[in-house]
């Protein structure tokens, strides 16, 4: 089973301010198959990101996705007031298909 | 355009059985697998198991094997969940959800979610 490891747990920022949110796997990715999420209270999961970096449908350009390996990261270049949320990773390499522990995105 | 529905709210009691469900629109059911993921009061995402709606295979998380089915019914297009032996720690909502990939591109889909209650 991968196991995947969020960091920080919580970052703490100001709107317009960079968010880099980490994601590291317990064994490397060949294929690049890491899904980003955003979590908000009473709504479903929203995909962010697919593919390691590939930006799914309707995702504003300020989110990006980059990372290979173990290591794979989420960057917001300007944080809107929305998207103060929780942030999870997902591997979907083989199953199953676990999620990240989540990184909670807080208002400074 | 895709829809999935989930059934209502339930409450059982602990050792109780609980089934939910999850119905389809806008694609072939059979195209993509329906995974389910459940989201616990202060806790995280977590993957439980999925279907494949065209032949019913199915894989489930360690922690809930045993204890979880996943099926597909291709005559509703409806995927079920069903967790037996109900805990505390079964409260919870659960979402099914679908991956549908163009090509490379993957647009996912989601259900409104499912409150489970168990008091």
């Amino acid at each position: 089973e991968i196991v995947l490891t969020q960091s920080p747990v919580t970052l703490s920022l100001s709107p317009g301010e960079r968010a880099t949110l980490s994601c590291r796997a317990s064994q490397i990715f060949t294929t690049g198959f890491l899904a980003w999420f955003q979590q908000k209270p009473g709504l479903a999961p929203r995909l962010l990101i697919y593919g390691a970096s590939a930006r799914a449908t309707g995702v504003p350009d300020r989110f990006s996705g980059s990372g290979s390996g173990t290591d794979f990261t989420l960057t917001i270049s300007r944080v809107e007031p929305e998207d103060f949320a929780i942030y999870y990773c997902q591997h979907y390499v083989s199953s199953p298909y676990t999620f990240g522990q989540g990184t909670k995105l807080e208002i400074k | 355009e895709v829809r999935l529905v989930q059934s209502g709210a339930e409450v059982r009691q602990p050792g109780a059985t609980v089934k939910v469900s999850c119905s389809v629109s806008g694609y072939t059911f059979t195209a993509y697998y329906i995974h389910w993921v459940k989201l616990a009061p202060g806790k995280g995402l977590e993957w439980m198991g999925l279907v494949d709606p065209e032949d019913g295979e199915t894989k489930y998380a360690e922690e809930f094997q045993g204890r979880v089915t996943i099926n597909a019914d291709t005559s509703t297009d409806t995927a079920y969940l069903e967790l037996t032996s109900l805990r505390f720690e079964d409260t919870a909502i659960y979402y099914c959800t679908t991956w549908a990939y163009s090509g490379y591109q993957r647009d996912d889909y989601w259900g409104q979610g499912t409150q489970v209650t168990v008091s």
